[in-house]
């Protein structure tokens, strides 16, 4: 089967650092995705990572590591704004369909 | 155009009733995928069109579900006979071959169902 898990939720506080985690088991695999919804909004893409390592941009940074099954998306000095939920999402690579994880509702408290 | 676009926003129909939802994707975009999210949920796939090839038809729900993509423009979602659970958000989507890690999605349509 083809399933990928991050925690429902996960509450930090203002200014702090907080990781969001996704471990994946796909029958193939091209790379891990990160998407940010905020509450009534759409989806929308933050980071890609097809190698293992950490991706940098801004404040977010995205971390692979295949031969874990494992990726992990970074928050740094976190804002009241990043509240929203998080979906990883793998790409198999067979019909370039993504697989999505349930996402991770982030709760940051002043 | 610039963004994925969709319509109506919102639609409140009466159980039972057909209802019709538009996706207009990017231009130049050969994917496009139907997603349906229920409040606090995750996204549900329903379906997904590449270029000319056939549908993938894996994530619709039941027969009375439908979707058409005209080459590689505009797509409609036709819900029959609608039921109360149907009531939900379909966002639809669109890719690139090239970034189909990168969707872009429209702001999707709230569909209610009473």
């Amino acid at each position: 089967g083809q399933s990928l898990e991050q925690p429902s939720e996960v509450t930090a506080v203002e200014g702090a650092i907080v990781q969001i985690n996704c471990t994946y088991q796909t029958s193939g695999f091209y790379g891990l995705s990160w998407y940010q919804q905020h509450d009534g909004g759409a989806p929308t893409f933050l980071s890609y990572n097809a190698l293992d390592g950490l991706e940098e941009t801004g404040r977010f940074s995205s971390f692979l590591s295949r031969s874990d099954s494992y990726g992990y998306l970074l928050l740094q000095e976190l804002q009241m704004k990043d509240s929203a939920s998080y979906f990883c999402a793998s790409l198999p690579g067979s019909n370039y369909q993504l697989i999505w994880g349930a996402g991770t509702k982030l709760i940051i408290k002043p | 155009g610039a963004g994925v676009s969709q319509s109506p926003s919102n639609k409140v129909t009466e159980k039972g009733k057909d209802v019709e939802l538009r996706c207009d994707p990017i231009s130049g975009h050969t994917a496009l995928y139907w997603y349906r999210q229920r409040l606090g949920q995750g996204l549900e796939f329903l379906i997904y069109f590449q270029g000319n090839s056939a549908p993938d038809k894996s994530g619709l729900p039941s027969d009375r579900f439908s979707a058409e993509r005209t080459g590689e423009s505009v797509s409609t979602l036709t819900i029959q006979r609608t039921q109360q659970e149907d009531s939900a958000v379909y966002l639809c989507a669109s890719s690139s071959v090239q970034g189909a890690y990168g969707y872009t999605f429209g702001s999707g349509t709230r569909l209610t169902v009473v």
